[in-house]
């Protein structure tokens, strides 16, 4: 069974940072691509950042472009985002996901982790 | 960036019925839109790939149609299971999606 499960989420004050785990099992992790996927109440699901199959290749959303770093440890079978001055507007659940290359849709997703960013 | 809107926001059926979810883009996107439901407390489960084509482990009352600009999610017979959100996404161009369709019972 497909199993991502993600950590590291809570409450932090806008400038400060945070770390997001994502633990995977169930599923060749080196033969995806994985990404973070993000949900706002007010925004619905945005798509964060994406990294290549050994995290030599890595995309994001302008947004967050130059706060945010996406990275994997196969070995690990971890995915983590870095988290930088982070703004009220990050406020949302995290989701972990997974997709193969070229193809772009998102085979399976984590419970999500909440991140909520407030003095 | 390429917008998708669903319609409608919220659609309340009875269990039995059968019910179609619109996603529009807001550009020609061929067939590279993706449909996703969306559980309370549970992980988002993707449902339909390329428009049309089936996923593994989902019931086969779940079907989807369309190209260009315009798609659609049937289901067939909804069960009481199925209430819940779905969303569209495109892989045409960046990654996107819509805002979502709830699907609550009348």
């Amino acid at each position: 069974e497909v199993q991502l499960v993600e950590s590291g989420g809570g409450l932090v004050q806008p400038g400060r940072s945070l770390k997001l785990s994502c633990a995977a099992s169930g599923f060749t992790f080196s033969d995806y691509y994985m990404a973070w996927v993000r949900q706002a109440p007010t925004r619905g699901l945005e798509w964060v950042a994406s990294i290549s199959y050994d995290g030599g290749s890595t995309h994001y959303r302008d947004s967050v472009k130059g706060r945010f770093t996406i990275s994997r440890d196969n070995a690990e079978r971890s995915l983590y985002l870095q988290m930088d001055s982070l703004r009220s507007e990050d406020t949302a659940t995290y989701y972990c996901t997974c997709f193969n290359y070229g193809t772009d849709y998102f085979d399976y997703w984590g419970q999500g982790v909440m991140v909520t960013v407030s003095s | 960036d390429i917008v998708l809107t669903q319609s409608p926001a919220t659609l309340s059926v009875t269990p039995g019925e059968s019910v179609s979810l619109s996603c529009r883009a807001s550009q020609g996107i061929s067939t590279s839109i993706h449909w996703y439901q969306q559980k309370s407390n549970e992980s988002i489960r993707l449902l339909i790939k390329f428009a049309s084509q089936s996923i593994s482990g989902i019931p086969s009352r779940f079907s989807g149609s369309g190209s260009g600009t315009d798609f659609t999610l049937s289901i067939n017979r909804v069960e009481s299971e199925d209430f819940s959100v779905y969303y569209c996404q495109q892989s045409y161009s960046l990654l996107t999606f819509g805002s979502g369709t709830k699907l609550e019972i009348k």
